[in-house]
């Protein structure tokens, strides 16, 4: 099975922090995303990779910056946390070229800023 | 601009009966449309898809139904269980390599048993 593992489940960090959120998958997937989970919102996506040092914005890039340094790897970086970045942020990965089945997800990282 | 809308923020079904989520959606290059099942402290897990090019899709309990020409798709859980609640995620994806997800709002599904 493919699994998606985010090294924190909560995190409670203060405001202007810089905060990094890693995301590691184990089945060689091209694909790796960044999205964050509000109510009433949904999932909105930040930011996306294709592959190794390559990343494009998603709907709602503003305030946060990523890296991709290896395959398995994609980090999310709070570059100067605020308190409207608290929510749940949820790591995906996927094949390229494989949308039928969709995205496999972390278990999410529950940020508070305070 | 919200390509996929999940409208119905809660439902509650006895269980035994049949769970009706919905979903519209507003862009028509769509080629796959998905369900994900989301519980508390978890990451959403795959539930089922359907291609555009169909109509219908049955996975046990589960099933979608896709309507091209309302641009609007629907998930029938029959019989609905207790650990049937959570939250359920309607998603779209354009086909090709480069495509996104994207997801409605989500529907908090409850049980009651």
């Amino acid at each position: 099975d493919v699994k998606v593992t985010q090294s924190s489940r909560y995190l409670v960090k203060r405001t202007g922090e810089k905060v990094f959120l890693e995301c590691v998958q184990d089945m060689d997937h091209e694909n790796m995303f960044w999205y964050r989970q509000d109510p009433g919102l949904g999932l909105r996506l930040i930011y996306f990779s294709y592959d190794v040092k390559m990343k494009e914005k998603g709907d709602i890039p503003e305030g946060y910056s990523v890296s991709r340094e290896k395959k398995e790897r994609f980090s999310l970086i709070l570059e100067s946390a605020s308190t409207n970045q608290t929510s749940m942020y949820l790591c995906a990965s996927s094949l390229w070229g494989s949308p039928l089945y969709g995205y496999t997800f972390g278990s999410g990282t529950r940020l508070t800023v305070v | 601009d919200q390509q996929v809308k999940q409208n119905s923020p809660s439902l509650s079904v006895q269980e035994g009966r049949i769970s009706i989520l919905n979903c519209d959606y507003t862009n028509s290059m769509f080629d796959y449309f998905l369900w994900y099942k989301k519980y508390p402290a978890e990451g959403p897990t795959f539930l089922i898809s359907i291609s555009s090019i169909k109509d219908k899709n049955e996975d046990g309990r589960f099933t979608v139904f896709l309507n091209k020409s309302a641009k609007h798709l629907s998930l029938h859980i029959v019989p609905s269980q207790p650990g049937d609640s959570a939250v359920y995620f309607c998603a779209a994806i354009t086909s090709g390599n480069t495509g996104k997800l994207i997801f409605g709002q989500g529907t908090t599904l409850q049980v009651k048993p």
